[in-house]
């Protein structure tokens, strides 16, 4: 299986809600990384877990939360999120952090309304 | 920090013709990284050069890494409609995670 999974493909959500956004890989990766991609633009890193703890955070706003509750999951928790934080939302893992090439998923494609 | 710069931004062909898009980094990098994104799709990984001058190829695909491991290029022969997407170049420091380059946006023309 080399596939990375995200749930949902499409999230419409109010300012005050709270959302959660979910990533899974059965490829025995070891690093599991967020990112925001707004339209015509690169993957921007949000997040990166290594060994299931956080090792790198890109000064993202503390609405969005990042968990990992074991080696085969990734969550992005949502809240109180702004119009300009709609965007594609990118999981990727890699066998090592770092070097190795990352797998995407397809995105969870968010509105903030 | 480190910054990866990638051109141009769009480049439209007709089929058949070739294609390149160019990387530069404002730092030494370790290795560098290509990915190809389709339209409405997810970037997919294409290729890694770790060594100083190293080239790759993958069927009509050429891969190249400058001699200072500065650079990087991605040529494309006698292009197709199936080549259509956006693909990223994206470095890395030692320690440091990947920094993509803005993207190349190829089109082509039947």
């Amino acid at each position: 299986d080399t596939e990375v999974t995200q749930t949902p493909k499409h999230l419409v959500m109010g300012m005050t809600n709270k959302k959660s956004l979910k990533c899974e890989q059965h490829m025995g990766h070891r690093a599991m990384y967020w990112y925001k991609q707004k339209a015509k633009k690169p993957p921007e890193l949000m997040f990166v877990y290594s060994y299931e703890k956080l090792s790198i955070n890109e000064s993202v706003p503390s609405r969005f939360s990042p968990e990992c509750p074991n080696s085969s999951l990734l969550n992005l928790h949502l809240h109180a999120l702004q119009p300009e934080d709609s965007a594609l939302y990118l999981c990727a893992s890699s066998h090592a952090p770092v070097r190795d090439e990352q797998y995407f998923g397809p995105g969870t494609r968010l509105t903030v309304l | 920090g480190q910054q990866v710069m990638q051109i141009p931004q769009y480049q439209h062909v007709q089929e058949g013709e070739d294609f390149t898009t160019y990387c530069n980094s404002s730092t030494t990098l370790s290795n560098i990284q290509w990915y190809k994104q389709r339209p409405g799709g997810h970037p997919v990984f294409l290729i890694q050069l770790v060594k100083s001058g190293e080239v790759k190829k993958q069927k009509r695909l050429t891969f190249q890494f400058g001699e200072a491991k500065k650079n990087s290029s991605l040529h494309i022969t006698a292009t197709q409609t199936t080549d259509v997407g956006t693909y990223f170049c994206a470095g890395q420091n030692a320690g440091n995670m990947l920094t993509f380059g803005g993207g190349t946006r190829l089109m082509v023309k039947p």
